[in-house]
């Protein structure tokens, strides 16, 4: 089976760092994906990671490590417009894509 | 340019109605998806075909058929609508089936009254 675990809600100050973590258990493991959903809107992809590390993307960054079942998503500088969904996803081996619940994230101001 | 176009946005029906929510993607993607977003946000995945053949069929009652005429074409037709079947239904495609990502429609929201 699979079992993807976000936290339920965040809240982070604008110009703040936040880091939402992403723990997963699955077989046949073949990426993890972040995407972002606006409320209303539909999801958008952030970032992609199939080996362990750091991945960078100006204010955005996504780290794997595999043999923890980890991941997390980190914001930098923080703007009222991240105030969103955070969804971490797993790509299996023939079974696509598997999304967590999400993580609801406030930016205050 | 919409990459992923589906229609309607908005869907409001009767128990017991059958309705269809079309999907055309413009990527050149081989896979689409059908997703389905509950009231607590939970996205999960319906159906995914793979040039025009079914490779995924989750646990989903049959009065849920997906149609693909082509592979930039994956339509979903429900039959006999229950209160249950309220949601938001996205529809998804990525280039292939492997590790690439997708990109979703704007979402249907269907309400069953």
């Amino acid at each position: 089976g699979q079992n993807i675990d976000q936290p339920t809600e965040m809240t982070a100050t604008e110009g703040a760092i936040v880091q939402i973590n992403c723990t997963y258990q699955t077989s046949g493991f073949n990426g993890l994906f972040w995407y972002q959903q606006h409320a209303g809107e539909a999801p958008t992809f952030l970032s992609y990671n199939v080996l362990d590390g750091l991945e960078e993307k100006g204010r955005f960054s996504s780290f794997l490590s595999r043999s923890k079942g980890y991941s997390y998503l980190l914001l930098k500088e923080l703007q009222m417009k991240d105030s969103a969904s955070y969804l971490c996803a797993v790509h299996n081996y023939g079974q696509n894509f598997v999304f967590g619940p999400g993580t609801r994230l406030s930016v205050l101001p | 340019d919409t990459a992923v176009s589906q229609t309607p946005k908005y869907l409001v029906t009767q128990m017991g109605n059958d309705k269809s929510i079309k999907c055309e993607q413009n990527l050149g993607h081989d896979t689409m998806y059908w997703y389905k977003q509950d009231s607590k946000k939970f996205l999960k995945i319906m159906f995914s075909y793979n040039n025009k053949e079914l490779i995924i069929n989750e646990t989903v009652p049959n009065r849920f058929s997906p149609k693909s005429p082509d592979k930039a074409h994956l339509n979903l037709h429900i039959n006999s609508l229950e209160l249950g079947d309220s949601a938001v239904y996205f529809c998804a495609s990525s280039q292939d089936s492997r590790n690439t990502e997708a990109f979703f429609g704007q979402g249907t929201r269907l309400t069953v009254v």
